[in-house]
């Protein structure tokens, strides 16, 4: 079965500091990768996706994620934090091919420090 | 990417009564999954909607008290049966659409409260 592991639950940066989030998956097979963004009170928006290629994804708003198929990671990264990007992070993973569900972490609370 | 409008966004319904939530998306999609937030909870996948058949349930979920439809390619709704305090919580429409550059996107979400 798919997992995956976030292992902090909160994260305290202060503004123009870098930031990594860390996400572990368990899966038997080539994965769909995924990290998404919930501010409070909204929906989940698409930070970025790995599906294949360069192990190295650019997403929006400034973030990047890395695929590390031996450490079965995929951390979320940003070279300068912003205070708008105070918001719950999540990654998720899910079956190659597409159109399976996805199984989401434990998510990661950001706060940013003015 | 598809844009899903979500209805309703909040709503606050009394113990032992139900709450359909409705889920349009403006272009045809392949998949359409519904999921299940909790206070301060990840996400949890409640069922997989198939046009044109029963839906998937996960473990744990039963269609009894969580009854979906999807009449068609665009369009779906899931019941939340017999409400108790218990069901409080932010239900979010998904699809999948390979016209979707193969991702996922998410809906605004029902906030539910349940007294």
């Amino acid at each position: 079965a798919q997992s995956v592991t976030q292992p902090d639950i909160h994260i305290t940066v202060s503004e123009g500091a870098s930031l990594e989030l860390r996400c572990n998956y368990s899966y038997g097979a080539t994965p769909y990768l995924f990290w998404y963004v919930q501010s409070p009170g909204q929906g989940l928006q698409l930070l970025l996706k790995y599906f294949s290629g360069d192990t190295l994804v650019q997403g929006i708003k400034g973030f990047e994620a890395e695929f590390k198929r031996s450490q079965s990671s995929f951390n979320l990264r940003k070279p300068s934090v912003h205070w708008s990007d105070a918001a719950e992070y999540f990654c998720a993973v899910g079956a190659a091919g597409g159109g399976n569900k996805l199984t989401f972490g434990t998510g990661t609370q950001l706060k940013v420090e003015l | 990417s598809a844009v899903i409008s979500q209805k309703p966004s909040r709503d606050i319904c009394q113990r032992g009564t139900s709450l359909t939530i409705q889920c349009q998306v403006d272009s045809q999609v392949t998949m359409m999954f519904w999921y299940r937030q909790q206070p301060g909870q990840s996400l949890t996948l409640i069922a997989t909607a198939n046009q044109g058949s029963e839906a998937t349930y996960e473990s744990g979920f039963v269609i009894d008290k969580f009854p979906i439809s999807r009449p068609n390619l665009t369009f779906s709704t899931l019941t939340v049966s017999n409400m108790s305090p218990e069901d409080s919580s932010i239900y979010l429409c998904s699809v999948y659409g390979t016209g979707n550059h193969y991702g996922y996107t998410f809906g605004s979400g029902t906030r539910l409260t349940v007294v």
